[in-house]
C-alpha cells in the first residue's frame, strides 16, 4: 500500500461545477497537508496548505482534513477551464534536518469543459 | 516564495550519453531538492542538495547514475549519467522558502526523452 493514495483520473466537469478532489494517506504521523496545482509543461505551485484536522478557505478553494479517517479533499467551486490542471495532494509530518519532506500523491487530472 | 530557473526545459538523448540539468533560484538557499516525476507516477525525491557538502540521496537513487553539485547558495545541477530509456522522466529542482517552510518552489522542469 502506498502511503497516499490518489485517484489520477481525468475527472471532466461542466464549466461551474463543485469539483471534489481526494487523497487518503496510511501514515498517521503527518500533520501538514498541501495542495498544488501543476498546468501542463509547468511545475507544481502551492495551491493551499493546512495543518492537522480542519478546513480552510481560501477564495473559491476549499480544504478539508479528516486525521480521523487519513483523508483530505480539496473542493474547488463555480469551476472554471482555467482550472484545468494537475492536482497533486501532498504531506509531511515534523521538521526533520531544517525541512519537511513532502510526500505526493499521483495527482489527479482535472479538465473543465466550458 | 523564490522564483526557480532551469533548464534546458526538454531534451532528447541517445542512451549511453549524459544529460546535466541546471537550476538557479533568485534567493539564496541552503538546501535544494531533486525530484523526478514519471508519467502517472507520484514525484519522487531523487536528492537534497546541501552547498558545501555531498548530497543526500533517496533509497533507489545513488550518486553515480545522479550526480549533484551544488557550488554556492543559488545553484545547482543534476546529471542524469548512462542514460536509458527508463530514465526518460520529467525532472524538476524544488526549495523551500524561507527554509523550514512547509510549501516548496517548483522549476519548470526539465523533460527528457531517452532513445
Amino acid at each position: 500500500q502506498k502511503e497516499v493514495e490518489q485517484d489520477p483520473g481525468p475527472l471532466s466537469v461542466p464549466e461551474g461545477a463543485i469539483v471534489s478532489l481526494n487523497c487518503t494517506y496510511s501514515n498517521s504521523a503527518f500533520q501538514y497537508f498541501m495542495w498544488y496545482r501543476q498546468y501542463s509543461r509547468k511545475g507544481p505551485e502551492l495551491l493551499m496548505y493546512t495543518y492537522s484536522s480542519g478546513n480552510k478557505e481560501d477564495g473559491r478553494f476549499t480544504a478539508q482534513v479528516d486525521k480521523s479517517s487519513k483523508y483530505i479533499s480539496l473542493f474547488i467551486r463555480d469551476s472554471q477551464p482555467s482550472d484545468s490542471a494537475t492536482y497533486l495532494c501532498a504531506m509531511s509530518a515534523t521538521l526533520s534536518g531544517g525541512s519537511y519532506i513532502p510526500t505526493f500523491g499521483r495527482g489527479t487530472s482535472l479538465i473543465v469543459h466550458p | 516564495s523564490a522564483v526557480i530557473s532551469q533548464k534546458p526545459s526538454r531534451d532528447i538523448c541517445q542512451r549511453g550519453t549524459s544529460l546535466t540539468i541546471q537550476c538557479q533560484v533568485d534567493s539564496q538557499v541552503t538546501m535544494m531538492f531533486w525530484y523526478r516525476q514519471q508519467p502517472g507516477q507520484s514525484l519522487t525525491l531523487i536528492a537534497t542538495a546541501n552547498q558545501g557538502s555531498e548530497a543526500t540521496y533517496e533509497s533507489g537513487f545513488v550518486i553515480d547514475k545522479f550526480p549533484i553539485s551544488r557550488p554556492n547558495l543559488t545553484f545547482s545541477t543534476l546529471t542524469v549519467s548512462n542514460m536509458s530509456p527508463e530514465d526518460s522522466s520529467i525532472y524538476l529542482c524544488s526549495v523551500a522558502v524561507p527554509q523550514g517552510w512547509v510549501g516548496y518552489t517548483f522549476g519548470s522542469g526539465t523533460r527528457l526523452t531517452v532513445v
